[in-house]
């Protein structure tokens, strides 16, 4: 089956620098791609997400890249502020097809003023 | 849009008690419903895929007849945790699944922190 890893499991940065944040995945038959963002005590929250027919989207300060030859897919946050510390999941599904989606392990992300 | 609420937010319980929890999509139709659970520190785990009218798809090592789910509406399903025992204690999140172009996006429920004493 599907297997998503993660990676860094932490990360801390200035705030006003970058973070990225990187998925690989194992199936290739796989064609959606969400990142979540969760607070502590909450629920995640859908930030952006992604199919596989595009290689990269925007939201603002958020951005996802997408690449299908290699697996993997990247989430980038611009600018960061102190709000954008949580912890940030990546998932990939067939889409449709079920649609059950299959988690990273997270990275709890940690913007210092 | 697509919100979707969990309710109690919180509940504690003794031991050998049921707990209900609900899930509701309020301002879509939701026509499969997740029911996740998540450990301190860790990533979701999928417990059962619920789709409205029709019997919950439990995943590998999780006990159906401990973790009831009903969905018997578009807008509503239901937990139960049975016979509830303190390594029951954890964060249950549900997931709803809309009608439509976006299919297969997932929108969160709040969460329910449920302790068993």
């Amino acid at each position: 089956g599907e297997n998503v890893e993660q990676h860094p499991s932490t990360l801390s940065v200035q705030e006003g620098d970058s973070a990225v944040i990187k998925c690989t995945y194992s199936d290739s038959a796989s064609n959606y791609f969400p990142w979540y963002k969760q607070e502590l005590g909450k629920g995640p929250q859908l930030i952006i997400d992604i199919r596989s027919n595009v290689g990269e989207k925007k939201d603002q300060r958020i951005a996802v890249t997408l690449n299908k030859t290699a697996k993997h897919f990247s989430l980038h946050i611009t600018e960061t502020q102190p709000e954008d510390s949580a912890v940030y999941f990546c998932a990939a599904s067939k889409g449709n097809q079920g649609g059950k989606l299959i988690f990273g392990q997270g990275t709890e992300l940690s913007v210092k003023p | 849009g697509a919100v979707v609420s969990q309710h109690p937010s919180w509940v504690i319980c003794k031991s050998g008690t049921s707990v209900k929890i609900e899930c509701r999509s309020l301002d879509f139709q939701a026509t499969t419903m997740f029911w996740y659970r998540q450990f301190p520190k860790q990533s979701l785990m999928l417990m059962a895929t619920s789709n409205e009218g029709s019997k919950a798809t439990y995943e590998q090592g999780v006990e159906k007849d401990k973790f009831l789910i009903n969905h018997a509406s578009l807008t509503l399903s239901t937990l139960t945790v049975t016979s509830a025992h303190p390594e029951d204690s954890s964060f249950y999140i549900c997931s709803a699944r809309g009608q439509g172009s976006s299919t297969d996006t997932q929108y969160f429920g709040p969460g329910t922190r449920l302790t068993v004493l």
